[in-house]
Parts: structure tokens; sequence; C-alpha cells
């Protein structure tokens, strides 16, 4: 059973970067896609970004200049930096393998728990 | 604003059924397959419905997708009150080049 755990700080200061990880057990990272998702508060889920295991990204236009993702194979984990950060930034975050085999295939069928970040001074 | 529309909450009794529709344009749901995810409260989103029609292992079929043109519709049949949650549509616009979600509908078994 694979099994997504989200970790980072549940506080970071406007204008500074979000970095959150994704540690995956119970699985392989291959040949699955892993990718990050959030839903602020009174909002609906907002897709961030992915990153296939083998190397190639794609981000969520709208947020693709302060965003990076990374895949660490060995250690099996997913991170995302998210920089200069605000207060609409505040959100749930939620780890996701990703699965199809084209763009207009794609799901999300194992999901973490989610992370609260908050951004606030 | 969620790019793919859904009505906000439905309803129905134990037994019953509840219809969840997605609504969406060409360049998503018209071209694109689309899934639906199930989240309990306090807990992750779930797969419930992938490329429209198919489920993965251990979803019950009382879950089941469909897709028409541009809307796709969730159905669950045979209402329990363990399926109060709130429920998602996503699907890719490849248009937009990214993945975009309904705007999320609650379901009330009464």
């Amino acid at each position: 059973q694979v099994q997504l755990q989200e970790s980072g700080p549940g506080l970071v200061k406007p204008s500074e970067t979000l970095s959150l990880t994704c540690s995956v057990s119970g699985g392989s990272i291959n040949p699955y896609f892993w990718g990050w998702i959030r839903q602020s508060p009174g909002k609906g889920l907002e897709w961030i970004a992915y990153m296939y295991y083998s190397g190639g990204t794609k981000y969520n236009p709208s947020l693709e200049s302060r965003v990076s993702i990374s895949l660490d194979v060995p250690k099996k984990q997913v991170s995302l930096k998210l920089r200069s950060v605000t207060a609409a930034d505040t959100a749930v975050y939620y780890c996701a393998r990703g699965s199809g085999l084209y763009h207009y295939h794609y799901y999300m069928d194992v999901w973490g728990k989610g992370t609260t970040v908050t951004v606030s001074s | 604003q969620s790019v793919l529309t859904q009505p906000p909450s439905v309803s129905a009794a134990p037994g019953q059924k509840v219809t969840i529709s997605c609504s969406g344009i060409s360049s998503n749901t018209g071209n694109s397959f689309v899934s639906w995810y199930q989240r309990l409260p306090g807990t992750a989103p779930k797969l419930l419905v992938y490329e429209n029609v198919k489920r993965p292992s251990g979803i019950p079929d009382r879950f089941s997708g469909s897709r028409s043109a541009t809307s796709a519709t969730l159905d669950i049949t045979g209402l329990q009150t363990g399926d109060e949650a709130d429920y998602y549509c996503g699907t890719w616009d490849t248009s937009a080049g990214l993945y975009v979600f309904g705007s999320g509908t609650e379901v009330t078994v009464l």
C-alpha cells in the first residue's frame, strides 16, 4: 500500500520561500508522476505541478515563475519550493501520485493527508 | 474561481441516488479524460473514477462515471451515510496546459 506523507514548516513569513517534502513509502517511484495540489481556505483544489519519475516537469502557469519541484529517487522524496509567498499562498498542500499515458489521461490515484501552511508575519 | 462547474450541493435519503455534474469546455472535459475524487471530512482526497468511467480497485460499483460532450457525471447509487463528503471532478486542460478541478459538490445524506 503506497503512502505519501507531507512535511514542512506550518508557518512561513511573507516574501520567504515555502519548502515542503513528500516521502513515499510502500511503493516505487517509477513509472509515475509526483505532484502537488493545494486548497486555500474557502476555495477549491488548485493543481500546482508534477514531475515525472524520469525528470520531466509541468507547472501551473499561474505559479510557474515562483515554483519548483524536484524528485530524489533514492530517498523516494518529492519536494516543492514556492518563492516570494504571500497570504494568498496559505493553504493545505497535498502531495499526490499521478498516472496516465498522456496529459489528457492524467489522474491522481494516491494522495497524502496534506499539510497546512500559513503565511503570516 | 474553478474552471469546471459543479453544483455546490446535492442530497438524498439513504439508499437513493445522487448525480453530480461537471461542466467544462472543449479544451478540458471535451478533450481529456475526467476523474472524480472524494474527500471525506478531515481526510485526503481519494480517487473514485478515472478515464471517465473506470474505477480503481476497491471502489464499489455504486460509484459510476460517464461523459458526454463537454460534461461529465458521477452517479452514486445506494447512498450511505459514509458517502457524506465533498466530491471533485478533474481533468487536463489542453489549452491552458494544466490540470483543473471542479468547484466541488457537498453530498448530504438526509
